[in-house]
């Protein structure tokens, strides 16, 4: 298994850019979320969806979109990047083994590094 | 809502010291919680939870952690320190009856360990 992968590694944008980071996980898991780490504040929840087709805000999705159309994959849209989506950006699966999922390990990706000048 | 503090965001050790990383939570309702690790320039691994068994939890790498509701606490040790163990941890708590498993996590702790 490769587990979560996420591309590109890295990128720089200008402002007013847009682009889609990829996400696709080969372990079958229903969840799904995407995180943004900014130092010293920890990983901050953008977007999760608990099955294809299903997606919900988290605590800080301002300037983003997802879509989930398949189990796998789950991309992340940005639309006008602004130099405040300069951030690490992870994402995260799991397999629910109760009905909410709240106790069930997530598995990370690699991360994406975007600067937005 | 709930909020996770880890105090200390830099904790140096010497090789075979003992490791201590303070973790805090907010909620009167104990979560479920977890520490993750993050080496430099990859993803978070985890290495341990607690999902209300025993108080006491042991992970990979000869770490551990105690869960303790008087003190709304999750403190992740280690008897000795290796190098090996220098990267970031990160407290993130769980809550029981929260849809879709989210996490909330702390702002990390870099562990840097001294030869």
């Amino acid at each position: 298994n490769a587990g979560v992968t996420q591309t590109p590694k890295f990128r720089i944008l200008k402002i007013g850019q847009s682009m889609t980071l990829q996400c696709t996980q080969d372990m079958n898991h229903n969840y799904m979320y995407w995180y943004r780490q900014d130092p010293g504040m920890g990983l901050k929840l953008i977007y999760y969806s608990v099955g294809a087709g299903i997606t919900d805000k988290g605590e800080v999705p301002n300037g983003y979109n997802v879509s989930r159309s398949t189990t796998e994959d789950f991309p992340l849209r940005l639309e006008l990047a602004a130099p405040s989506q300069t951030s690490v950006y992870f994402c995260a699966s799991s397999l629910p083994s109760s009905g909410s999922g709240t106790a069930d390990t997530q598995y990370f990706g690699p991360g994406t590094r975007l600067t937005v000048l | 809502a709930q909020s996770v503090t880890q105090l200390g965001s830099h904790v140096s050790v010497s090789e075979g010291a003992l490791v201590l990383l303070r973790c805090n939570y907010s909620s009167s309702v104990p979560p479920y919680l977890f520490w993750y690790v993050q080496y430099p320039n990859q993803g978070l691994q985890l290495l341990l939870k607690y999902t209300s068994a025993a108080t006491l939890v042991k992970g990979i790498n000869g770490f551990e952690a105690e869960f303790k509701k008087s003190e709304t606490s999750f403190h992740l040790t280690k008897p000795s320190a290796h190098m090996s163990d220098a990267a970031e941890y990160f407290c993130a708590v769980s809550e029981r009856y929260n849809q879709g498993g989210k996490l909330i996590f702390g702002q990390g702790t870099e562990l840097s360990v001294k030869p």
